[in-house]
């Protein structure tokens, strides 16, 4: 099973609503990320989990939240988004950092998101 | 990772090859070379990564410069199913090896 899986696909909330993006992976990869991607726009990093423990925050805003429960799982908390954060949230997982830049990251189709 | 400079657009017919140049000029001797794309409505996919010297796998060829400061990747024979946009990536050891920093890309379009 080499498969990424991302919950919900679409996504439409207000300025004043609390969701979670769920992302899922049973590959046993002990790194996860979150990516956000802006239509017509490569990917741009959030968060890196090694270890269920966070690693890189790209000095995201507090309004996206991650959390790591498990090695299996990644969720992205959203509070108070902005319309400008709507974007397609990208979730990824890769065996683990100390495999160094010969690593390869999975990526999940992602969760397309629309705040009104 | 640092800056990659790729072609924004290319286009194909179908059944033939495709190279997609990529310069990395500023590569150090432990950065790798990777590519990704990504198909329409979906994530990005792994496509192939290397060093040094070239590699080959089920999904493309990787020709990396004697230099190391360019590389092409190389579809042998291109199908509708690989329009898409390819990411060259070079990635750096260190603390910030968990990134991966995505260009803008080259859109490929294949033509029947």
């Amino acid at each position: 099973d080499t498969e990424v899986t991302q919950t919900p696909k679409h996504l439409v909330m207000g300025m004043t609503n609390k969701k979670s993006l769920k992302c899922e992976q049973h590959m046993g990869h002990r790194a996860m990320y979150w990516y956000k991607q802006k239509a017509k726009k490569p990917p741009e990093l959030m968060f890196v989990y090694s270890y269920e423990k966070l690693s890189i925050n790209e000095s995201v805003p507090s309004r996206f939240s991650p959390e790591c429960p498990n090695s299996s799982l990644l969720n992205l908390h959203l509070h108070a988004l902005q319309p400008e954060d709507s974007a397609l949230y990208l979730c990824a997982s890769s065996q683990g950092l100390l495999a160094g830049p010969r690593e390869t990251q999975y990526f999940g189709p992602g969760t397309r998101l629309l705040v009104l | 990772d640092a800056k990659t400079t790729q072609p924004n657009s290319m286009e194909s017919n179908e059944e033939e090859p495709v190279h997609l140049p990529c310069n990395h000029s500023t590569i150090s001797g432990t950065d790798y070379i990777h590519w990704y794309r990504q198909l329409p409505s979906q994530g990005p996919e792994y496509v192939i990564h290397g060093l040094t010297s070239n590699v080959n796998n089920r999904m493309a060829s990787l020709a990396i410069a004697e230099d190391r400061k360019s590389s092409t990747l190389i579809l042998h024979r291109a199908t509708l199913r690989d329009a898409a946009v390819y990411y060259c990536i070079q990635r750096s050891g260190g603390t910030s090896y968990g990134k991966l920093t995505f260009g803008q890309g080259t859109i490929l379009t294949v033509h029947p």
